[in-house]
Order: C-alpha cells, then structure tokens, then sequence
C-alpha cells in the first residue's frame, strides 16, 4: 500500500461545477496535510493546508479532513478552465517529511 | 523575501558524464528536500535534510546519486555516470519544519536534466 494514494484521473468537470479530489494516507501518525497545485511544466504551488479535522474555506477551495477515515479532500467550488492541472496531497509524518502522492489531473472543459 | 532557487535551469549533459545541480533554500528553512519528476510522473521523493540530522537517503535511485547539504544552506544534488533514464525535472523544496503549516514546502523552479 502506498503512503498516501490518489485517484490518478483524469477527473473532467464542466466549467462552474463542483470538483472533488480525493487522498487517503496509511500513516496514522501524520499531522498536517497539504493540497499543492501543479501546471503543466510549474513546479508544485501551495493551495492549501489543514491539520484539525473539520472543514477548512479558503476562497472557492474547501479541504476536508477525517483523521479517523485517514482521508483528505479538497472541492474546488465554480470550478473554472483555469483550475485545469494536477492536484498534489502530501501528509506530513511526525518527524516532519512530507510525502507525496501521486496527483489527481482535473480537466475543467469551457 | 527570495524564494527557492536552482541552479542551471536546464542541463543537457552526454550518457556517461557526471552533473550537479545545486539548490539555494529560503532563508532560516531548516528542512530541505530533493524531488525527481519524470516527464508526466509525479513526485519522486529522493533525499531529506533537516537542520543536523543525518540525511533521510531513502529515495535516492542507486548509489550514482548523492546529495550534500552545508549546515542549513544550500544543497547539491551530484549524479554520477548519468544514464538516459535519468533524464528528468529535479525539484528542490525547503520548509521551516517544526509541525503544522511550518511543514509547508516551498518549491523551486526546478532543473530540467537532458541526458543524450
């Protein structure tokens, strides 16, 4: 099992539609949790984090934490072709390494 | 204040020969990371430092790859003998550490390695 998994995708939406991107993790321990943002050719861009279980808004974007499920999502609100690109869920462990998982590529089509 | 910064942005090197990429961390992050993506793959975690720790290696493909961090500065990424296959953009990130959003890395612009 991996470390943390993702659905790979593609995951197409129709534009202003609700996105949902999915992570689990194995590692019971980990504490904080990261949703990173990737373009095609970019490097990863920091979207958002959350370490309390609940909801966390910011914006168009909604992460959600369940530690006792080991699940991580974000929903991407009025989803726009902009928002087009591979999301990233990295789990940071107690000793403070983040792991990656694999990405989920979302298609926002105009 | 500056961001990540890496150094050459793109290196085109002949099968065989050794390449180093160096790596330049935010100011006072303790915790810096190397990272290979191939071309549509994702993150290749590869080796960690944090502040005097010794090195998490565990990512590092074969024993051509080895990194070396000076105190909490900057990194350089050395690959010896290098094989097509390590053809690949290799990120760097650097993070304060210190649990919750501190673990937040920072990218840099990456090193696109072509090996002919």
């Amino acid at each position: 099992q991996k470390e943390v998994e993702q659905n790979s995708g593609p995951l197409s939406v129709p534009e202003g539609a609700i996105a949902s991107l999915n992570c689990t993790y194995s590692d019971r321990g980990s504490q904080s949790f990261f949703w990173y943002r990737q373009y095609s050719g970019k490097s990863p861009e920091l979207i958002m984090f959350i370490y309390s279980n609940g909801d966390k808004e910011d914006g168009r974007f909604t992460a959600q934490l369940n530690k006792a499920s080991q699940y991580v999502s974000l929903l991407i609100r009025d989803s726009q072709p902009s928002d087009s690109a591979t999301y990233l869920c990295a789990v940071a462990n107690q000793g403070g390494k983040l792991i990656f998982g694999q990405g989920t590529e979302l298609s926002v089509k105009p | 204040g500056a961001g990540v910064s890496q150094s050459p942005s793109n290196k085109v090197t002949e099968k065989g020969k050794d390449v180093e990429l160096r790596c330049d961390p935010i100011s006072g992050h303790t915790a810096l990371y190397w990272y290979r993506q191939r071309l549509g793959q994702g993150l290749e975690f590869l080796i960690y430092f944090q502040g005097n720790s010794a090195p998490d290696k565990s990512g590092l493909p074969s024993d051509r790859f080895s990194a070396e961090r000076t105190g909490e500065s900057v990194s350089t990424l050395t690959i010896q003998r290098t094989q097509q296959e390590d053809s690949a953009v290799y990120l760097c990130a650097s993070s304060s550490f210190g649990g919750g959003s501190t673990d937040t890395q920072y990218f840099g612009p990456g090193t696109r390695l072509t090996v002919l």
